[in-house]
């Protein structure tokens, strides 16, 4: 089936780590994207992506890095940096750089600090 | 900056009841603007999309028409059913952030019977 596919479901993190989410896509977009949502405050960029190799800070960048080096893979890493990062994640693609592509969602990544 | 306002939630309505959620945007050029759905536990589903001014979105008996004039992008539906209820998010395109969305905030929607 086509589609994105995050893992894991749920992550739990303790205070100093790194943990990486990973997000697949096998619909041939070029273009992926990483949200934060937390409760109330609806959903929030991290980074995106629109090609292999570039990537860009979305507006709470700060605390987390990104790769893009395959077309299909964009990994999001939570850095120990992230102060708050208990939220739920979630990894997006789209065809292309068209605005009015339609943005298709994966499931998403539960993580929680303990 | 390029920004989405939803209506505040809850929105708690009976079944067959009538639906509107408000939506008004703030961007540079022409945005297209989406609403997104969203069941407990889950990603987001695309619900409808309109790309330019003028045009309606529909899907499943939801409505939204894209309003240059009142920047608004407001979502209906005539008859709500329990399966409805969700979180629903209006959403645009961002010439500051390449093809990116930008939420709204979110409206939480209870259908009871």
């Amino acid at each position: 089936d086509g589609g994105i596919t995050q893992s894991p479901k749920y992550l739990f993190r303790k205070e100093g780590q790194n943990v990486t989410l990973s997000c697949e896509q096998n619909l041939n977009h070029d273009a992926m994207y990483w949200y934060r949502q937390d409760p109330g405050q609806g959903l929030r960029l991290i980074y995106y992506s629109q090609i292999v190799n570039d990537f860009q800070k979305g507006d709470i960048a700060e605390g987390y890095s990104v790769s893009r080096e395959k077309k299909e893979s964009f990994p999001l890493t939570v850095t120990s940096a992230q102060k708050n990062p208990t939220a739920f994640y979630l990894c997006a693609s789209s065809q292309d750089r068209a605005s009015g592509n339609t943005i298709y969602f994966g499931e998403g990544s539960w993580l929680t600090v303990v | 900056g390029d920004s989405v306002t939803q209506m505040e939630g809850p929105v708690t309505l009976s079944e067959e009841a009538f639906l509107t959620i408000n939506c008004t945007y703030t961007a540079t050029g022409y945005p297209s603007l989406f609403w997104y759905v969203q069941y407990p536990g889950e990603g987001l589903q695309l619900l409808l999309k309109a790309t330019k001014a003028d045009d309606k979105g529909s899907n499943k008996g939801f409505e939204a028409t894209y309003r240059k004039e009142t920047t608004s992008f407001h979502l209906e539906k005539g008859s709500v059913q329990v399966s409805d209820s969700a979180v629903y998010f209006c959403a645009l395109t961002s010439n500051q952030a390449g093809t990116a969305l930008i939420f709204g905030k979110g409206t939480t929607l209870s259908v009871s019977s």
